[in-house]
């Protein structure tokens, strides 16, 4: 089952811009992760945020989680081409359940 | 070494045949997944080994059978699957609990004809 829905589920940028990704989840979690897709291959972990977090930052990514509202946001800075690919977040319960994903195009 | 295999990477099958997808990992890793994956869908869980043991299934059909005949191997066998069964089936592991972070094999493309 999904955790829970992100926000959007497309995106389109131009190099060099910000994009901002956020994502709900429905059950309590331990920790909240955000994986990175490039098409039909396998999943690459960007980031761990625990639940009594707030902000954590690595490199041109900034993850913020919200327990109270169950959401979480990821942003990537200065986009890059290669930045194109599927993201999900991933609530991790009693198992890691994955949101629904957006799918980021940086158009050079 | 953070690499997990899979083999196949393509696998095409008929709906009477009988195969079995592969994994590895060689860091440690007391936890392995195995997930389906459909186009432009997010990955669903269908099996956890915790130490060997299976720990979690996620009302997978029968059809499905997973192994895991050491700390490092978990095989997923297939038979009698129908043509919804295709999907990209990814394996993962992690350091021993689905709270840890997972690193995913780079999947088996699946077609049931």
């Amino acid at each position: 089952s999904q955790q829970g829905e992100e926000d959007p589920q497309a995106l389109s940028i131009q190099e060099g811009e910000n994009a901002t990704m956020n994502c709900s989840y429905k059950t309590s979690i331990n920790n909240l992760q955000w994986y990175r897709q490039n098409s039909g291959r396998g999943l690459v972990h960007l980031i761990l945020i625990r639940s009594n977090e707030r902000e954590k930052h690595s490199g041109r990514l900034r993850v913020t989680l919200d327990t109270s509202k169950k959401s979480s946001s990821l942003l990537i800075t200065a986009s890059r081409a290669a930045d194109t690919a599927s993201y999900f977040c991933a609530g991790a319960g009693n198992m890691l359940t994955f949101g629904g994903g957006t799918r980021l195009m940086v158009k050079p | 070494d953070t690499e997990v295999t899979q083999t196949p990477k393509h696998l095409v099958m008929g709906m009477t045949n009988k195969k079995s997808l592969k994994c590895e990992q060689h860091m440690g890793h007391r936890a392995m997944y195995w997930y389906k994956q459909k186009a432009k869908k997010p990955p669903e869980l269908m099996f956890v080994y915790s130490y060997e043991k299976l720990s979690i299934n996620e009302s997978v059909p029968s059809r499905f059978s997973p192994e895991c005949p050491n700390s490092s191997l978990l095989n997923l066998h297939l038979h009698a699957l129908q043509p919804e069964d295709s999907a990209l089936y990814l394996c993962a592991s992690s350091q021993d609990t689905p709270l840890n972070t997972q690193y995913f094999g780079p999947g088996t493309r699946l077609t049931v004809l």
